[in-house]
């Protein structure tokens, strides 16, 4: 089935520990997205992909960067996690970016941060 | 910047029980998307509104769009222990760059 699959699913790093979170998809999406998700809030996007373009959000801290070195693949490298960026991570990915693309989700990477 | 409120935050009923949440824009919305979260897990599609006074159903979910398109509800009909989780409302307000903002979710429980 085709499907966006995230490594892994759970991850542990220590405070100012550099780590790197994965989402692969086989849908050949033009767009992947990037949400964080913290405790018992609404998903938050930190930036996306149309192709190769990087587009980041206003608010997106430069702790958190991102890399696509291909159609399937797409990387959030957190450069030096704070205690504050435990959370769910999200990928997602839609055909095209317009309106009423429907965005499917992978199944998340919870970050826990020590 | 546009938000999205839902109401309940949280809901417990009882299997076999209607219940409808609530989804309400400070902007008008230009497509609404109902997906439903597993706890721990991704966000699963359920259905996406664009025209005011849409109504889509899925089995035993019915969503609605209003016709001033600020609002929306979501309907179970007979709710069984399957349909627990929690709910999220998300909508574009890029201007049709797909870029979602969603509500902060319903935590739906359902009591056998």
């Amino acid at each position: 089935d085709a499907m966006v699959i995230q490594n892994p699913r759970y991850q542990v790093t220590q405070f100012g520990k550099p780590v790197t979170l994965s989402c692969s998809q086989t849908l050949n999406h033009n767009v992947m997205y990037w949400y964080q998700q913290k405790s018992s809030q609404a998903p938050k996007l930190l930036f996306h992909y149309y192709d190769k373009d990087f587009n980041n959000e206003a608010d997106t801290p430069d702790n958190f960067q991102s890399r696509r070195p291909n159609t399937s693949f797409c990387f959030l490298d957190i450069r030096s996690p704070g205690l504050g960026d435990a959370a769910m991570y999200l990928c997602a990915t839609s055909r095209d970016s317009g309106s009423y693309n429907e965005q499917f989700f992978g199944p998340g990477t919870r970050l826990t941060v020590l | 910047s546009q938000e999205l409120e839902q109401s309940p935050q949280s809901l417990i009923v009882q299997e076999g029980k209607n219940l409808t949440i609530n989804c309400t824009s400070s902007k008008t919305l230009y497509g609404l998307y109902w997906y439903k979260q597993k706890y721990g897990e991704g966000l699963i599609f359920l259905m996406m509104l664009q025209k005011g006074g849409e109504e889509k159903s899925h089995e035993k979910i019915t969503a609605k769009l209003d016709e001033k398109k600020q609002q929306s509800s979501l309907h179970i009909t007979a709710s069984q222990p399957s349909h627990a989780g929690i709910y999220l409302c998300g909508a574009d307000p890029s201007g049709g760059y797909n870029k979602l903002i969603f509500g902060a979710g319903t935590r739906l429980a359902v009591h056998p």
